[in-house]
C-alpha cells in the first residue's frame, strides 16, 4: 500500500489485558511516530524511531507502554496490564527523516472495559 | 514543557464566511506545522512555516507564522462545507507538539 497501515482498527480488551497494536510505515521512511489521541483532544507524543532504535521515548507514560521496530520498518506498541485509562485513538505516522513531513496511519482505537 | 493552545475551540460558520484559527505558544518553535483531520482518519499535512513572519498560501488557505515563531493563524476564505474538519497546530521541537485543535463546522 502506499500508506501508513494500522492494524488492528478497532481493539477493545478488558482491564489487566496486555495488547498489541502493529503500524507499517511508508516504505523507505526512516522515522516513524506513535502518537496517542483522546475525545477532544490533539494528539499526544509517545515514541519516536529513527530506524530500528528509539530516538526519543519521554513520551511514554509510564512502564507498562513499550515499542519495538526490529528491523526498521514495521512498529509494535505494546500495552501491559491495561485500564481504563489507556481507552484512547493510537496514531502512527512516518517519515523520511525526522524533520520531514508526516504521514498518519488512520489509527486504531482501543477501548479498555 | 512545551504547551500549544488553540482557539477557538469550537466554530460553525455558514457557507461563504471567512474565519481566522489562531495558533498560540510561550515556546519558541523551529517550524510549525498545520493538519487536518476528520473523523476515523489520521491528520494530513497542510503546510509547515519556518521562518518567523512568513505566510504560506493554498489555494482560499492562508498561513502566517509570527514574526517570534510562537503563534501562528490559519485564515480561511469563503468557506466551504469541505472544510469541515479538526484542525490542528503542532510545534517542532525535539519532537512534534500538537495543540488541542479547532473543530470546525462549515453548514451548507
Amino acid at each position: 500500500g502506499a500508506g501508513v497501515s494500522q492494524t488492528p482498527s478497532n481493539k477493545v480488551t478488558e482491564k489487566g489485558k496486555y495488547v498489541e497494536l502493529r503500524c507499517d510505515p511508508i516504505s523507505g521512511h526512516t522515522a516513524l511516530y506513535w502518537y496517542r489521541q483522546s475525545l477532544g483532544q490533539g494528539p499526544e507524543f509517545l515514541i519516536y524511531f529513527q530506524g530500528t532504535g528509539a530516538a526519543d521515548d519521554s513520551g511514554l507514560p509510564n512502564d507498562r507502554f513499550f515499542a519495538v521496530r526490529p528491523e526498521g520498518s514495521v512498529s509494535t506498541l505494546k500495552i501491559q496490564r491495561t485500564e481504563r485509562g489507556d481507552s484512547a485513538v493510537y496514531l502512527c505516522a512516518s517519515s523520511v527523516g525526522h524533520s520531514g513531513e508526516q504521514y498518519f496511519g488512520p489509527g486504531t482505537r482501543l477501548t479498555v472495559t | 514543557t512545551q504547551l500549544l493552545e488553540q482557539s477557538p475551540q469550537f466554530l460553525s460558520i455558514q457557507e461563504g464566511e471567512n474565519l481566522t484559527v489562531y495558533c498560540n505558544s510561550s515556546s519558541v518553535f523551529s517550524s510549525l506545522q498545520w493538519y487536518r483531520q476528520e473523523p476515523g482518519e489520521g491528520p494530513v499535512l497542510l503546510v509547515t512555516v519556518v521562518t518567523g513572519g512568513e505566510v504560506k498560501k493554498l489555494k482560499r488557505l492562508t498561513f502566517q507564522f509570527g514574526d517570534a515563531r510562537k503563534d501562528s493563524s490559519l485564515h480561511i476564505t469563503a468557506a466551504q462545507p469541505g472544510d469541515t474538519g479538526l484542525y490542528l497546530c503542532a510545534g517542532a521541537y525535539q519532537n512534534f507538539v500538537f495543540g488541542p485543535g479547532t473543530r470546525l463546522s462549515v453548514l451548507p
